[in-house]
């Protein structure tokens, strides 16, 4: 069964510092989102990309974050400037669109800020 | 401020017995609606979805939704110790960009007792 992967499994980074979380969404999909879950708490949604642009972003996604789609199989979610409070679980997800379609998940990024 | 509201539990149930697991919403506009099971430390994994008031059915999982009443639930019958975890209400909007996210709730911690 066709699955989103997303690398690396863990990231451990020093404030202050960029990362990149990258993520292969399920091929014949076409919207593709980030999520975030800080440990004990709710999954949040951060951002909806479609056509190559942005589409949907919450109060989350400040100007930290970036995302982009480099080729035609990679997702990636940037965070600039890292903070502590940018510990979480950073989850990759993709649907083949409309919102009647279920959002499959990755297996998700620890990422741990020092 | 879109809310999706759950008991967190634990919602302890010997096995073999009925799971029900309860989920509000406050967008009524919200089109959508989906269970996610997450395992501690996993990502959440689609276990239902369900657009239209009643009853949907799939093998040991029934969900039932009122959108009247805002209402979305999840019934597990002859539950298994495998079912124990975190369950996740989601619910999806309509903006008319099609990639929306989820608002999701806490979830419900369920522990099915041997």
């Amino acid at each position: 069964e066709p699955e989103v992967t997303q690398t690396p499994s863990h990231q451990v980074t020093q404030m202050g510092q960029e990362v990149i979380l990258r993520c292969v969404p399920i091929s014949n999909h076409l919207y593709f989102y980030w999520y975030r879950q800080i440990l004990g708490q709710k999954v949040e949604f951060l951002v909806s990309f479609y056509n190559n642009e942005i589409s949907e972003k919450s109060e989350i996604f400040d100007d930290q974050f970036s995302v982009e789609r480099p080729d035609g199989s990679n997702f990636t979610l940037k965070i600039r400037s890292t903070k502590l409070e940018d510990s979480a679980m950073y989850f990759c997800a993709s649907s083949e669109g409309g919102e009647y379609q279920p959002q499959h998940f990755g297996d998700g990024t620890r990422l741990s800020i020092l | 401020q879109k809310e999706v509201e759950q008991n967190s539990g634990p919602l302890s149930v010997p096995e073999g017995a009925i799971a029900s697991l309860n989920c509000t919403y406050s967008d009524r506009g919200s089109q959508s609606f989906f269970w996610y099971r997450q395992y501690s430390g996993k990502s959440p994994e689609l276990i239902m979805s369900i657009y239209s008031n009643g009853d949907k059915e799939d093998g040991r999982f029934t969900a039932q939704l009122n959108k009247a009443s805002q209402y979305v639930s999840l019934l597990i019958r002859d539950s298994q110790p495998s079912d124990s975890a975190t369950y996740l209400c989601a619910v999806n909007g309509y903006s008319g960009g099609g990639a929306d996210g989820l608002t999701f709730g806490k979830g419900t911690h369920l522990i099915i007792q041997p």
